[in-house]
């Protein structure tokens, strides 16, 4: 079983905040890093893929950069809004298919 | 919009009960995935299928068992469920192996075994 960690486990921030939170994984087989954003009572959805080390994606508020040399992936969320509260998982994927992934950063942004 | 739905949103079942969860997606992927949640330990893997029949161990399938007899239904067999699989189930769906395919989740099923 693969190591996927996520830090910290949760995060609680005013709003306007900017935050950020990291997705360590294995260096090696590295094929793809999914982040996803997770509300309760909804199901997971996809933010960004990142395929490539150097990976910069922006969606919005939110942006991700990738470091497959040395395992890790952050996530960057600017001038955090209620909105924004969810848990936020990352999936390291292999070439085999499957992916793993972490337990999760749950962040609550206080109005 | 890919629409990936699980038959329940709760479920309490007893103690050496055969359980049921279903998965239906609409989108023609060939992909479909079982994972159950826990608090601390993430989405876990129990099984996966890469086409009508075919099936892969994830990395929990003990106790599990699935069925794949049409490209868009998936389920997951519990055949004498127990406490410990007191759990949230989710299903999901993806286009085949890519890196840039992501997962399509169900709202998740919430398994109570008394």
């Amino acid at each position: 079983i693969l190591n996927v960690e996520q830090s910290p486990q949760s995060l609680h921030v005013q709003e306007g905040d900017s935050t950020n939170f990291t997705c360590s994984f294995p260096s090696s087989n590295f094929y793809a890093l999914h982040w996803y954003r997770w509300e309760t009572a909804k199901s997971p959805e996809a933010l960004f893929v990142m395929t490539l080390n150097g990976d910069e994606k922006k969606k919005g508020r939110i942006s991700a950069t990738l470091n497959t040399k040395e395992g890790y992936s952050y996530l960057y969320i600017k001038g955090s809004q209620p909105e924004d509260s969810a848990t936020y998982l990352c999936a390291f994927k292999t070439n085999a298919g499957k992916s793993t992934f972490g337990d999760g950063t749950t962040l609550t942004v206080k109005p | 919009d890919v629409k990936v739905t699980q038959s329940s949103r709760y479920l309490v079942k007893r103690t050496g009960e055969k359980v049921f969860l279903e998965c239906v997606q609409d989108m023609d992927h060939e992909n479909m995935f079982w994972y159950r949640q826990d608090p601390g330990l993430g989405l876990r893997l129990i099984y996966f299928s890469y086409d009508v029949k075919m099936k892969e161990k994830g990395d929990i399938p003990e106790g599990y068992s699935v069925s794949r007899e049409k490209k868009e239904r998936f389920s997951l067999i519990l055949e004498s469920a127990s406490t410990n699989q007191t759990s949230m189930y989710l299903c999901a769906s993806s286009l085949y192996p890519g890196r840039t395919y992501e997962q399509y989740f169900g709202p998740g099923t919430r398994l109570t075994v008394t």
